[in-house]
């Protein structure tokens, strides 16, 4: 399978525990893109990438979260001292310049959820 | 602030029937336009995009509609199948800046084809 792969798929942990998600994207493309959403809404942005530098964060993206793209091919997305609020979906998606705007092809999500 | 917001929260419509889904934006600025299905425990998948400086685009039994005028978008789905059963999401891209094309969503419409 070539498209966007995310693991954990599915995380629980108590309030307080820092976690971890990775999100590998469709190896050409050089757009990485975070999301989180909620149950009954849409995704909200949170953090891009283009190849390894991160140019944008969403006002939603506390202190207590981090991106990162170390090498322009995979990411990771760092929670600290979790709180319940942070229960979400997390999705990742990937795009390449020469598709359409807004074409983005996204992964299946990382499940977060915070006792 | 700029939203993009759903009329109806829930569609019903008989299997081969057609289905209109409408979204209202609020963001005169937006660029693009895009629609997004997203099936159960799936991450959101791209359907079709539409310029602003468009105001009809057709895809494989999808039709997009664009009234700038209105602030309004709408997807048409032609002989709809089961697999139809989705929430579909409406997107924009506020920012010309074609570097980043962070999608900013609507709440979604959950469509359900009726056998």
């Amino acid at each position: 399978d070539t498209g966007v792969s995310q693991d954990p798929r599915h995380k629980i942990t108590k309030r307080g525990q820092n976690v971890t998600f990775r999100c590998d994207p469709i190896s050409e493309h050089n757009r990485l893109y975070w999301y989180r959403q909620t149950l009954g809404q849409g995704p909200e942005f949170l953090t891009y990438f283009q190849n390894e530098a991160q140019l944008e964060k969403s006002r939603l993206l506390s202190d207590r979260f981090s991106a990162e793209r170390p090498k322009g091919s995979f990411s990771t997305l760092e929670i600290q001292r979790t709180e319940q609020g942070d229960s979400a979906m997390y999705l990742c998606a990937s795009s390449f310049p020469d598709r359409g705007r807004g074409e983005q092809f996204f992964g299946p999500g990382t499940r977060l959820t915070v006792l | 602030g700029e939203s993009v917001g759903l009329h109806l929260p829930t569609l019903s419509v008989q299997e081969g029937d057609n289905s209109i889904i409408n979204c209202a934006y609020s963001n005169s600025a937006s660029d693009y336009f895009i629609w997004y299905k997203q099936e159960s425990g799936k991450g959101p998948q791209f359907i079709i995009d539409i310029r602003s400086n468009m105001d009809k685009r057709q895809g494989q039994r999808v039709t997009v509609l664009l009234n700038k005028t209105v602030k309004h978008l709408s997807l048409q789905i032609a002989a709809t199948q089961p697999g139809d059963s989705a929430v579909y999401f409406c997107a924009e891209i506020g920012t010309p800046d074609f570097g980043n094309e962070k999608l900013t969503f609507g709440t979604g419409t959950r469509l359900t084809i009726i056998p």
